[in-house]
C-alpha cells in the first residue's frame, strides 16, 4: 500500500491568484495521477505526472492552467493558475499504475471567492 | 472506452446485506471488473476487482455476471461506516495508456440507516 498526503488541506483563494498543490508519497512509485472533484460531481482526470518529463494533459485540460511538476518518484506539485470560482473543487492526486491498486491522497478543498 | 451504468442510490438497513448492481453492456473481453468507494471528506479507496470469476476479500465480494455484462457488489453486513458513493470502474490491464488511469463514472451513493 502507498500512504499519501497532500498539502495544503483546504485554502480559500482569491481570482486571478495561483495556488500550488503538493502530494508526497512514502514510497517510489511509478504512476501519480492528479484528479479534480467539483462539487457534487464524480473525479475527472486531469492528468499523469510523468518523472522527468512533461505531464500528459486529459481532454479539456491544459498545461498554463494546470502546470504540474514531477522532480522525484515521490513528489509532485499541480499548480493551479489564475484562478476563478469554477476552480473551486476537491483536487486529488493518486498512485498506482494498471496492475496496481490506485491510492488516493486525502485530497485538497479549494474555494475561490 | 465501455461505461458503466449505476443507479444513483440506494438505502440499506445496518446489519443487512446490500447488493450494489453495476451495468457494463460494453466490456470488452480484458476489461476488469474494479470498484472503488469514496467515504465522506476523504478520497476514493479499492474495494475488489475481478475479471470473470467471482472474487471475495475481507471488505467485499464481487460477483460477475456469466456473460460479463453486469456485476454485483456485495456488502455482507453494512456498517454505518459503509456509506460511501461505490464507483464501478472497467479498466483494461493489457492497455497501458488507458489501463492506467481510472474514468469514473457517477457512482451508487449507499446511506446506511440505522
Amino acid at each position: 500500500s502507498a500512504v499519501i498526503s497532500q498539502k495544503p488541506s483546504r485554502d480559500i483563494c482569491q481570482r486571478g491568484t495561483s495556488l500550488t498543490i503538493q502530494c508526497q508519497v512514502d514510497s517510489q512509485v511509478t504512476m501519480m495521477f492528479w484528479y479534480r472533484q467539483q462539487p457534487g460531481q464524480s473525479l475527472t482526470l486531469i492528468a499523469t505526472a510523468n518523472q522527468g518529463s512533461e505531464a500528459t494533459y486529459e481532454s479539456g485540460f491544459v498545461i498554463d492552467k494546470f502546470p504540474i511538476s514531477r522532480p522525484n518518484l515521490t513528489f509532485s506539485t499541480l499548480t493551479v493558475s489564475n484562478m476563478s470560482p469554477e476552480d473551486s473543487s476537491i483536487y486529488l492526486c493518486s498512485v498506482g499504475g494498471r496492475r496496481e491498486t490506485q491510492y488516493f491522497g486525502p485530497g485538497t478543498r479549494l474555494l475561490v471567492l | 472506452d465501455a461505461k458503466t451504468t449505476q443507479p444513483n442510490s440506494m438505502e440499506s438497513n445496518e446489519e443487512e446485506p446490500v447488493h450494489l448492481p453495476c451495468n457494463h453492456s460494453t466490456i470488452s473481453g480484458t476489461d476488469y471488473i474494479h470498484w472503488y468507494r469514496q467515504l465522506p471528506s476523504q478520497g476514493p479507496e479499492y474495494v475488489i476487482h475481478g475479471l470473470t470469476s467471482n472474487v471475495n476479500n475481507r471488505m467485499a465480494s464481487l460477483a460477475i455476471a456469466e456473460d460479463r455484462k453486469s456485476s454485483t457488489l456485495i456488502l455482507h453486513r453494512a456498517t454505518l461506516r459503509d456509506a460511501a458513493v461505490y464507483y464501478c470502474i472497467l479498466r483494461d490491464l493489457h492497455k497501458k495508456s488507458s489501463g492506467d488511469k481510472l474514468t469514473f463514472g457517477t457512482g451508487t451513493r449507499l446511506a446506511v440507516r440505522p
